[in-house]
């Protein structure tokens, strides 16, 4: 049974960076995808960017592009999502999520329990 | 980019109705299309993906439907746990988008 445990709840200064961290157990985690989706309050979901680990290779949407960078390691099954010059917008609970293959369809089968970023001055 | 719109985005119904949404898709996607529940304070549960594919575990009563650029999640008759919010999600492989529709919240009446 695949488990995505997140960080912990962050309060962060308008202008400053946010690491968010997702600790990956069960199954093989360099074998993985994972991505990232974020969540205003009262708002939809919204796809930010995934990694690879095996390939270290990451994507990244066009909103979030020279914004967010997500990184992997495979020594301790992690992966990592960080935000910069942060601002009130970016205020929301952010997830990751494992982005698997089943046969020629990925979909996301497992979650994080999410982390709530607060960005206030 | 990709983009989804769902409708509607509310949706009232009563406990035993049969419930539809629709997933437009501004390009052809064949069937890259994923179908999550979210309840409040919850991370979104995977119901459907590849269309039509039932996740394992998730009722029957749940079923999708369609291809290139319609969708629909039907309900075939609602339960109390179904009143949440529901998305679509597009999983192209090339770009490698992940988009996710607005959501349509179901609610009761």
């Amino acid at each position: 049974q695949v488990q995505l445990v997140q960080s912990g709840a962050e309060v962060k200064k308008p202008g400053s960076s946010v690491k968010v961290s997702c600790k990956a157990s069960g199954g093989t985690f360099s074998s993985y995808t994972i991505s990232w989706v974020r969540q205003a309050p009262g708002q939809g979901l919204e796809w930010m960017g995934r990694i690879i680990p095996i390939l270290g290779i990451a994507n990244y949407a066009q909103k979030f592009q020279g914004r967010v960078t997500i990184t992997a390691d495979k020594s301790t099954s992690t992966a990592y999502m960080e935000l910069s010059s942060l601002r009130s917008e970016d205020t929301a609970v952010y997830y990751c999520a494992r982005d698997a293959n089943y046969g020629d369809y990925a979909l996301f089968d497992y979650w994080g329990q999410g982390t709530l970023v607060t960005v206030s001055s | 980019d990709i983009q989804l719109t769902q409708s509607p985005s509310f949706l009232s119904a009563s406990v035993g109705d049969r419930v539809t949404i629709t997933c437009r898709a501004s390009q052809g996607i064949s069937s890259y299309l994923a179908w999550y529940q979210q309840k409040p304070g919850k991370a979104p549960k995977l119901l459907i993906y590849a269309a039509s594919t039932l996740q394992s575990g998730v009722p029957s009563r749940f079923s999708g439907s369609g291809s290139g650029t319609e969708f629909t999640l039907t309900i075939s008759s609602l339960q109390p746990e179904d009143f949440a919010t529901y998305y679509c999600q597009q999983l192209n492989s090339y770009p490698p988008g992940r988009t996710f529709g607005g959501g349509t919240k179901v609610e009761i009446k």
